[in-house]
């Protein structure tokens, strides 16, 4: 059964920032793993997606690796803005297309 | 209106009430699904339609039933329910569910359920 786990699960820091998001996963069997933002009360927005052949995407000021053997991913957002401020949360997809989530981290930047 | 809509977005109900939650997706995507968002929980898969066919329930109790009448509706009916229900219920679509192919989920905005 795939777990996931987010590492840190809160995270305060000062606008300007880059920052460090850790993803990591017990199953490698992965086909491919989401990135999603969640704003309070809100629906998900997906931010990334890397394939299971890819090691990064880019997207902005965000970057996303992903080292499948090792069952790890990373979220890399530079230089922080306070409307980066949401909870973001890494989801493997394995076989039918199930996302499996983790509890996420909670972001804050401060002006 | 784009992209995938969720109606109510704010929904109180007591435990003897009958209620269902409306999804719907202007993408022309295949697949959908039913997820959970329990306070200081993962989201938790619930239900999967590809096709208008049910092929994920994941150990669902019975008073939720869902409904997928089209590709682009879904629906999660509610019955008797208590009040650890309560939560965040998220709809969200994607193309199909082919591993192959690279396959964003969209989500919905959520009802917010409170079960009194």
């Amino acid at each position: 059964k795939q777990e996931v786990t987010q590492i840190p699960a809160a995270l305060s820091v000062p606008e300007g920032e880059n920052l460090v998001l850790n993803c990591s996963f017990t199953d490698s069997a992965i086909y491919n793993l989401q990135w999603f933002r969640q704003d309070p009360g809100k629906g998900l927005t997906s931010l990334l997606l890397i394939q299971s052949s890819q090691r990064e995407q880019t997207s902005g000021r965000l970057n996303a690796s992903l080292d499948k053997s090792s069952g790890r991913s990373t979220l890399y957002i530079a230089a922080s803005q306070p409307g980066d401020s949401a909870t973001y949360l890494c989801a493997p997809r394995g076989q039918g297309g199930k996302l499996i989530f983790g509890q996420g981290t909670e972001l804050s930047v401060k002006p | 209106e784009t992209g995938v809509t969720q109606t109510p977005r704010h929904l109180v109900m007591g435990m003897t009430n009958k209620k269902s939650l409306k999804c719907e997706q202007h993408l022309g995507h295949n697949a959908m699904y039913w997820y959970k968002q329990s306070a200081k929980k993962p989201l938790e898969l619930m239900f999967v339609y590809s096709l208008e066919e049910r092929v994920e329930n994941n150990s669902v109790p019975s008073r939720f039933s869902p409904e997928c009448p089209n590709s682009s509706h879904l629906f999660l009916h509610l019955h008797t329910l208590q009040p650890e229900d309560s939560a965040l219920y998220l709809c969200a679509s994607s193309q199909d569910l082919t591993a192959a192919r690279p396959d964003t989920q969209y989500f919905g905005p959520g009802t917010r359920l409170t079960v009194l």
